[in-house]
């Protein structure tokens, strides 16, 4: 079964530091987007992406952050400057839409998470 | 703005007992549902979704949920839980062509075995 793959699994990193955090979403996919859960906390939305552009981004999507899909595969998220509280999971996924019909539109595949600890 | 409720936010059940979590949300229109599970430690996966038909959508793992419009409820159930279903549950709503999801709080579910 397609996955959506995300790295690092786990990073470690200093207040101030840039991360990026890398997907592969799956192949045939065209919507991307980035969501977050703070440890304890429901997952919540960052950014939509299509057609090399945000297509809808949420209020913690400030510009510190910034996405870029860089080649045909990669999805990335960018964290210019970490805050202690960026600290927390990061889920990818991807979905397969169609402006008609229900089959399989909106159905998000997620990968299997990128935690950040900002020290 | 949509918005999802879930109302328990921890379960803890003996094996062989009936689960019902609950799922309500708050937008008017056309909407998709869904169920996500995330076992400890592990990813986010799609339990079951509705789009439209049969408001009774039947999942993996037995589970199986109900949308009922006039409530705008989606609650989910499983007849007789297992010890590996312990994991927390998300239930999220799309409008229907649009691209994000939102989610519910979630319900941590403990099954002792």
């Amino acid at each position: 079964e397609p996955e959506v793959t995300q790295t690092p699994s786990h990073q470690v990193t200093q207040m101030g530091q840039e991360v990026i955090l890398r997907c592969v979403p799956i192949s045939n996919h065209l919507y991307f987007y980035w969501y977050r859960q703070i440890l304890g906390q429901k997952v919540e939305f960052l950014v939509s992406f299509y057609n090399n552009e945000i297509s809808e981004k949420s209020e913690i999507f400030d510009d510190q952050f910034s996405v870029e899909r860089p080649d045909g595969s990669n999805f990335t998220l960018k964290i210019r400057s970490t805050k202690l509280e960026d600290s927390a999971m990061y889920f990818c996924a991807s979905s397969l839409r169609q402006t008609r019909g229900p089959s399989g539109a909106n159905v998000l595949t997620f990968g299997a998470g990128s935690r950040l600890t900002v020290l | 703005a949509q918005s999802v409720s879930q109302h328990n936010h921890h379960v803890i059940l003996s094996e062989a007992a009936s689960l019902e979590l609950g799922c309500n949300y708050s937008y008017g229109g056309t909407v998709n549902l869904f169920w996500y599970v995330q076992y400890p430690g592990q990813h986010l996966q799609l339990l079951l979704k509705y789009f439209s038909g049969d408001p009774l959508v039947k999942g993996i793992k037995g589970f199986e949920a109900e949308f009922i419009k006039s409530k705008f409820s989606f609650n989910l159930r499983k007849p007789s839980v297992q010890w590996s279903d312990t994991a927390e549950y998300f239930c999220a709503v799309n409008r229907a062509n649009a691209g994000k999801s939102t989610f519910g709080d979630g319900t941590t579910l403990t099954v002792k075995p």
